[in-house]
Order: structure tokens, then sequence, then C-alpha cells
């Protein structure tokens, strides 16, 4: 069945550091990829996403690209920000959202 | 108010308890759903609601029974629940049943099972 599979956690980056959260799936068929982010207290809120290959997601500085040929949807920002501590999560999508576990990053200034 | 709203936030219930999570979302959706999250553990989806009507539940134990009236409120009802049943549980709404964009969640129900 489908899956997600994400970097292991917790990572833990400075101020203005460059992020890189690795994600690759695993489908039958052709789905749409997204990020999430769950904030401390909170539900997830939808960051970016992308629905065909090559297409690249962006918000808030965040950036992602559907990767056919590597079944990748890595999460990149080039200067990453204490408000930017949470959990972030990869989940693809054919006939139902499937998540990956999880990562959990922070910022410290 | 806006968005998907829970309620409680945090619920402490004994094991003989029964006790019910509410869902309410504002915008116009017609497909609501359950998850589960728990520690160092992948989202775990329990139901899924259609226009009303169920149409996933994800092997859920009994003691956990999903009520959705209408297209805007989802109930999850829970009785003799276990320890291991300590979690948050999101609710999350979107239009059809497709997740193509993107699913609206809840902050969350903190559920503690002593």
């Amino acid at each position: 069945g489908d899956s997600v599979t994400q970097m292991e956690g917790p990572v833990t980056l400075s101020e203005e550091a460059f992020l890189t959260i690795n994600c690759t799936y695993t489908a039958t068929g052709y789905p749409s990829l997204f990020w999430y982010v769950q904030y401390p207290g909170e539900g997830l809120q939808l960051l970016l996403k992308a629905t065909k290959a090559d297409d690249k997601g962006s918000n808030k500085g965040f950036e992602a690209t559907y990767r056919k040929e590597t079944t990748s949807f890595h999460l990149e920002k080039g200067s990453v920000q204490v408000s930017d501590s949470a959990v972030y999560f990869c989940a693809l999508s054919e006939s139902k959202l499937v998540f990956g576990q999880g990562t959990r990053l922070t910022i410290n200034p | 108010e806006t968005g998907v709203t829970q309620t409680p936030r945090h619920l402490v219930m004994g094991m003989t308890n029964k006790k019910s999570l509410k869902c309410e979302q504002h915008l116009g959706h017609n497909a609501m759903y359950w998850y589960k999250q728990s520690a160092k553990k992948p989202l775990e989806l329990m139901f899924v609601y259609n226009f009303k009507e169920q149409t996933e539940n994800n092997s859920v134990p009994s003691r956990f029974s999903p009520e959705c009236p209408n297209s805007s409120h989802l109930f999850l009802h829970l009785h003799t629940l276990q320890p291991e049943d300590s979690a948050l549980y999101l609710c999350a709404s979107s239009q059809g049943d497709r997740p193509t964009p993107g699913y609206t969640f809840g902050s969350g129900t903190r559920l503690t099972v002593v």
C-alpha cells in the first residue's frame, strides 16, 4: 500500500540555518504530495502541496519539489526562524491522505 | 467562528466512564474525519464520513463510536477505554472525500485515560 517515510527527528538548528527534511514515498499511482505543520498545542495546518511531477510547492519561505524519478518531496527553507519550531508531516494522497511519522524541528536563537 | 472547532481541548477519563468528543466545521465541507495521534506513531485514520455517511472504518475497536448527524458536526463517543487509548484525537474536514485541496484540521482533544 501507499506509504511515506520521513527523516528521523528530532532536528535542532540555529536561527538562520538552512533546513532540509527528507521525505520519500511509495505509491501505486500518481499521488498529490503535501507538507503539514503542527505548532505546539495545535492541529495540523497545510503548509504546501504539489499535485504532479516537477511541481514546486512553496509557502512562508518553505519549498518542496515533487520528484517522481526519486519518489521524493523534500522540504527546504533557506533561513529558519525560532517561530518555525514545530512538527512537520509529509503526506500523500491517492484515494486518502497517508502521513509520515512526523519530524520535530527545534530552532534555537 | 470559522474553521474546525474541537471540544473539549483536554479530557481525563476513567476506564469505566462514558464521554464524547465534539467536532464542528464552518467551512461548508461535506467530508469529515477522525484521526488518532499517539506519541512516536504516524497519524492513524479512524473514521471517514462523506455526506453524513460513514465510508471508512479502519478496524477501530467498538469502544470508539462515531456519529455524524449532519455535514457540519461529528462526534466520537467513548466508553470503557484503555490507557493505551490516551492520545491526541484530531478532527478534519475537506470538500468531498478527495484530499487534493488538503484537509482542514481542528486543534484536537488531548485524551488521558486513567
